[in-house]
């Protein structure tokens, strides 16, 4: 079966710091992985999707920034947090071909 | 353009009543559709999914939803509410035709289940 590995669980970081939250997939080659972010437990807002290595999509311009360098690894960065940048950050895949999507069990961030 | 609508920011329900959480979709053909639930600081968990044939599919956890064509809607039918049914949940619809978008989630509806 598919497992998706989010680390770290939670994060504060001070407000200028830099920012990287890793996303590994295990079970399956060649999914779509997708980044969201939610606040205060509502809905789900798609940050950036990738449907391979290198390629990655943006969905909001914002000071954040995704990379893909290898097949089962999604990575969430920023040079510099903002308070704005404070969420519940969750990792996606979709198995190649397939219908739906799983989620791995989230990061939670506090920018202070 | 693929679109999800959940009216209910909020559904309360007493236990052992029956639940029902709506959903209403816009795509351009035939609609893949979905239902996750999030407990506090976790993850989305599938809970069922509507891709062809039978209008009414059974989840997990005694879900169940029924894809209505006509009305655009996918609600989420639960007969007796349990107190650990309260969470956040999530519809979602994707076309399939649409190569590889993302889903498209609704806002997501509350639940709360009263003992």
């Amino acid at each position: 079966s598919q497992t998706i590995h989010q680390w770290p669980a939670t994060l504060v970081q001070p407000v200028g710091s830099p920012l990287s939250l890793e996303c590994t997939v295990e079970g399956t080659s060649n999914p779509n992985l997708y980044w969201y972010r939610q606040a205060a437990g509502r809905g789900l807002q798609l940050l950036f999707y990738s449907v391979g290595i290198g390629q990655i999509s943006s969905e909001v311009p914002q000071n954040l920034s995704a990379s893909r360098p290898q097949d089962r690894q999604f990575i969430l960065s920023s040079k510099k947090l903002l308070l704005s940048d404070s969420g519940f950050y969750l990792c996606a895949a979709r198995l190649a071909g397939g219908p739906f999507q799983f989620f791995g069990p989230g990061t939670r961030l506090t920018v202070l | 353009a693929q679109s999800v609508a959940q009216p209910e920011d909020q559904v309360n329900v007493a236990e052992g009543n029956p639940l029902t959480v709506k959903c209403t979709y816009s795509v351009s053909g035939n609609p893949y559709l979905f239902w996750y639930v999030q407990y506090p600081n976790r993850g989305l968990q599938f809970l069922l999914k509507y891709i062809t044939g039978d209008n009414l599919v059974k989840g997990s956890y005694g879900f169940e939803a029924e894809f209505n064509k006509s009305q655009t809607s996918f609600h989420l039918k639960k007969p007796s509410a349990l107190v650990s049914d309260s969470a956040l949940y999530f519809c979602a619809v994707r076309d399939p035709n649409s190569g590889n978008t993302p889903l498209v989630f609704g806002k997501g509806t509350r639940l709360s289940v009263i003992a």
